[in-house]
């Protein structure tokens, strides 16, 4: 079955250091999506990505954060600047249409700011 | 200052009942609902969805029960196994975009 996958599964960066976390969405998948999940606490939309656009953004995702679909396959989110309070898991997520459709996540990358 | 972890709710059955785990979500716009399961480790599985214009979906082993009424979701597992044991989510779609609202989630503990 066609799965979304991360890399890494494990970042840890210094404070301030610019950090990219990589997903393979869906091959047949149009629309990509950025979560997170803080320890203990619920998963939160960041950011939604079709056609090269951003397509929706929560107030988490400012100006620190960009995504990037640099080739056919991979999808990026950068954090510029990195902060204690972005430690999390991101997932990463894809669907083949928009709305009312399942969203399909890979595993996350852990990431850790020291 | 220190974030508050959420208590995630733990449901605990007997191997072969049956299971029934419960959602309220927020938004009466919301048009779309999913459940997921998060294995320890692991990012959300897709385990069924279904849309406001329905009240009940059935999948293998699962249904789905949606009451717009009272705002209540429900996901029923048949028969536990143990390697249903996870977290679960319901998740909204608070209507006319692709963003998902995420519940608390629930702890299903499946013991033998």
């Amino acid at each position: 079955e066609p799965e979304v996958t991360q890399t890494p599964s494990h970042q840890v960066t210094q404070m301030g250091q610019e950090v990219i976390l990589r997903c393979v969405p869906i091959s047949n998948h149009l629309y990509f999506y950025w979560y997170r999940q803080i320890l203990g606490q619920k998963v939160e939309f960041l950011v939604s990505f079709y056609n090269n656009e951003i397509s929706e953004k929560s107030e988490i995702f400012d100006d620190q954060f960009s995504v990037e679909r640099p080739d056919g396959s991979n999808f990026t989110l950068k954090i510029r600047s990195t902060k204690l309070e972005d430690s999390a898991m991101y997932f990463c997520a894809s669907s083949e249409r928009e709305g009312r459709q399942p969203q399909h996540f890979g595993d996350g990358t852990r990431l850790s700011i020291l | 200052g220190e974030s508050v972890g959420l208590h995630l709710p733990t449901l605990s059955v007997q191997e072969g009942d049956n299971s029934i785990i419960n959602c309220a979500y927020s938004n009466s716009a919301s048009d779309y609902f999913i459940w997921y399961k998060q294995e320890s480790g692991k990012g959300p599985q897709f385990i069924i969805d279904i849309r406001s214009n329905m009240d009940k979906r059935q999948g293998q082993r699962v249904t789905v029960l949606l009451n717009k009424t009272v705002k209540h979701l429900s996901l029923q597992i048949a028969a536990t196994q143990p390697g249903d044991s996870a977290v679960y989510f319901c998740a909204e779609n608070p209507g006319g975009g692709n963003k998902l609202t995420f519940g608390t989630g629930t702890q299903l503990k499946v013991e033998l």
